[in-house]
């Protein structure tokens, strides 16, 4: 089973600063991987697939980008609706396809 | 639009069972994997079960033997038969559906049914 592997697993952010997570594969997924936001009491939501292609009505400050084994999503401005937990997946070893453990964007 | 509308969650004693259900529109469930993925409070996304290509099924082991995912193509709608409940097994349950027939992201999701296991 491949292992998805989140970093860090809190990050500290003012709003209006950009924020970097990262994902790592334990072997390469190619560029099957989505990344999903999840805000508190709620249901997650796909934000990114194909490592870098957004999902239908997500602002454009965020980004995905990497292949393989390294995968970064990148908000640009964080707004006061970001701070959530994201999580990516690997669907290119399926089923069932992977999760990471979480990355939890919080204010600075 | 697609929804997805979980159902049947609740408080069982441990060894119990229970049947979550999932009605689906805006799209047809035959179309697309479906599946199931639970959540216990503060944790991460696990899965719980897939159904895909027909009539494939897909169980991590912790729920292998326990667990039965099926669904009524008719009704468009997803089961989750969960038998011999353990306290571990408390978790709120997501209803997901596939972006294709099989090996892909979820691109929609439920709001959740909270499974309580505990006497």
């Amino acid at each position: 089973e491949i292992v998805m592997t989140q970093s860090p697993a809190t990050l500290s952010v003012s709003p209006g600063d950009r924020a970097t997570l990262s994902c790592r594969a334990s072997q390469s997924v190619s560029s099957n991987l989505a990344w999903y936001q999840q805000k508190p009491g709620q249901a997650p939501r796909l934000l990114i697939y194909g490592a870098s292609a957004r999902a239908t009505n997500i602002p454009a400050r965020f980004s995905g980008s990497g292949s393989g084994t390294e995968f970064t999503l990148t908000i640009s401005s964080l707004q006061s609706e970001d701070f959530a937990v994201y999580y990516c997946q690997q669907y290119n070893n399926w089923p069932p396809g992977t999760f990471g453990q979480g990355t939890k964007v919080e204010i600075k | 639009e697609v929804q997805l509308v979980e159902s049947g969650g609740g408080l069982i004693q441990p060894g119990g069972s229970l049947r979550l259900s999932c009605a689906a529109s805006g799209f047809t469930i035959s179309s697309n994997y479906m599946s199931w993925v639970r959540q216990a409070a503060g944790k991460g996304l696990e899965w719980v079960s897939l159904i895909y290509s027909g009539d494939n099924t897909y169980y991590p082991d912790y729920v292998k033997g326990r667990f039965t995912i099926s669904r009524d193509n008719s009704k468009n709608t997803l089961h989750l038969q969960m038998n011999r409940l353990r306290a571990e097994d408390t978790a709120v349950y997501y209803c997901a559906k596939g972006r294709k027939y099989s090996g892909s992201y979820i691109d929609y999701w439920g709001l959740g049914t909270l499974v309580t296991v505990s006497s």
